[in-house]
């Protein structure tokens, strides 16, 4: 079945630091992809999206590029805040044309933690 | 409000016993979702409704789980016989057809 494998965190990472979190997925066809963000104390939330091969989803500075060779969706950021701590989610979708509806099947998050 | 609304916010119970968790979608969002989160274990879906075709529920982990969607718009999460590994945060979300997910703040549920 359609899956999606996170890297483990917790993250720590100094401010201005380089951020990469990996995301590879499992899925029959060519899923739509999304990264969620859940800040503390405050319900998840649309980062960033792509939603055919080679499209690279961006958003606050993050961005994250499908590749279909790879199955991957790696969220990356150049120069992280302290305001970017959070739990990130990474999500496909479980239809080929999300526009045709489909749940999204997430990943078991990753926590970043910035430190000043 | 204009958000996804969940109640009640935190609900503790006794093993064994039933538990309904409400979610009140966004106005006019005809898919509305509901996610299990447990510490350490990412947001495992439970249920999915659109519109009014047959909802997916691939997802629910026992009999003792069950949701509606009432009108389409008013959804409730029903637990029977609760166990304590039901203990988690109960997440739902609305979207638009292919749109993006907006969550409710959740309902954490322990039972002891």
């Amino acid at each position: 079945g359609n899956s999606v494998t996170q890297m483990e965190g917790p993250v720590t990472l100094s401010e201005e630091a380089f951020l990469t979190i990996n995301c590879t997925y499992t899925a029959t066809g060519y899923p739509s992809l999304f990264w969620y963000v859940q800040y503390p104390g405050e319900g998840l939330q649309l980062l960033l999206k792509a939603t055919k091969a080679d499209d690279k989803g961006s958003n606050k500075g993050f961005e994250a590029t499908y590749r279909k060779e790879t199955t991957s969706f790696h969220l990356e950021k150049g120069s992280v805040q302290v305001s970017d701590s959070a739990v990130y989610f990474c999500a496909l979708s479980d239809k080929k044309d999300y526009n045709q509806g489909g749940k999204l099947i997430f990943g078991q998050g990753t926590e970043l933690s910035v430190k000043p | 409000g204009a958000g996804v609304s969940q109640s009640p916010s935190n609900k503790v119970t006794e093993k064994g016993k039933d538990v309904e968790l409400r979610c009140d979608p966004i106005s006019g969002h005809t898919a509305l979702y509901w996610y299990r989160q447990s510490l350490g274990q990412g947001l495992e879906f439970l249920i999915y409704f659109q519109g009014n075709s047959a909802p997916d529920k691939s997802g629910l982990p026992s009999d003792r789980f069950s949701a509606e969607r009432t009108g389409g718009s008013v959804s409730t999460l029903t637990i029977q016989r609760t166990q304590q590994e039901d203990s988690a945060v109960y997440l739902c979300a609305s979207s638009l057809i292919g749109g993006e997910l907006f969550f409710g703040e959740g309902s954490r549920l322990t039972v002891l």
